[in-house]
């Protein structure tokens, strides 16, 4: 089955640099989401979207943008980047925004996750 | 603190024994969810357990919900080497306008000794 694609897997980049992560859902799911993993840390929530439409925002640094595209992709872009922005970066989707597929689907709300990006910034 | 605390932090153990790892939480919840993580690598999806569900289990995994307590336990039988990875409980809100998005505990380390 089709998982959660992720790219690129690793990334090395200076501070003050730009990067950007792609994201690409697993087909007919609606809810993206994006989570940051320090080193030794549980994930923290960034932020998600849900038919291309911002639907929730966490921790997520004002340097940082994301946006869902009419394909359902997803970029989350990084600016003047840090030495502490060094983690994994890891998308997720789940077919969860709509309450009538909630109520019939017993695997709504199930976030897959994908590999992951490594952010190494020097 | 955590959302989701876990515990034992670490958790070592010989091979066909039993692992029992617990969660807590602080809010009202609409899911909950359990998953496994090897070292650096990505997050695989275990099991989800609602909030109106109180055991579920999937092949050698066994996890409860107490919502009166706020807490989970993920139970893995007959352990194997290849069990040994980070074991995360993740809980999505129930209601308002932060459905869906996770809220990660800190894990438990699982080793399992050939």
């Amino acid at each position: 089955a089709a998982g959660v694609i992720q790219s690129p897997r690793h990334l090395i980049k200076e501070k003050r640099e730009t990067a950007t992560l792609k994201c690409y859902p697993i087909p007919r799911h609606d809810t993206v989401y994006w989570y940051q993993q320090g080193p030794g840390q549980d994930p923290q929530f960034l932020i998600s979207f849900y038919e291309k439409m911002q639907s929730d925002k966490g921790s997520i640094p004002d340097r940082f943008s994301a946006q869902q595209f009419s394909d359902y992709h997803s970029e989350l872009n990084m600016s003047s980047l840090e030495l502490g922005d060094s983690a994994l970066y890891f998308c997720a989707s789940s077919r969860t925004g709509q309450a009538k597929v909630r109520r019939r689907d017993p695997f709504a709300d199930t976030q897959y996750f994908g590999p992951g990006t490594r952010l190494t910034v020097l | 603190s955590q959302q989701g605390e876990e515990d034992p932090q670490a958790l070592s153990i010989q091979e066909g024994e039993n692992a029992t790892m617990n969660c807590s939480y602080k809010t009202s919840i609409n899911n909950l969810q359990w998953y496994r993580q090897n070292s650096g690598r990505g997050l695989v999806h275990l099991i989800l357990i609602r909030s109106n569900e109180r055991e579920k289990h999937s092949g050698r995994l066994r996890v409860t919900l107490d919502t009166s307590k706020k807490s989970s336990s993920l139970l893995i039988t007959a352990s194997r080497a290849a069990d040994t990875a980070s074991y995360f409980c993740a809980t999505a809100n129930a209601g308002g306008t932060s459905y869906g998005k996770l809220t990660f505990g800190q894990g438990t380390i699982l080793t399992v000794h050939p």
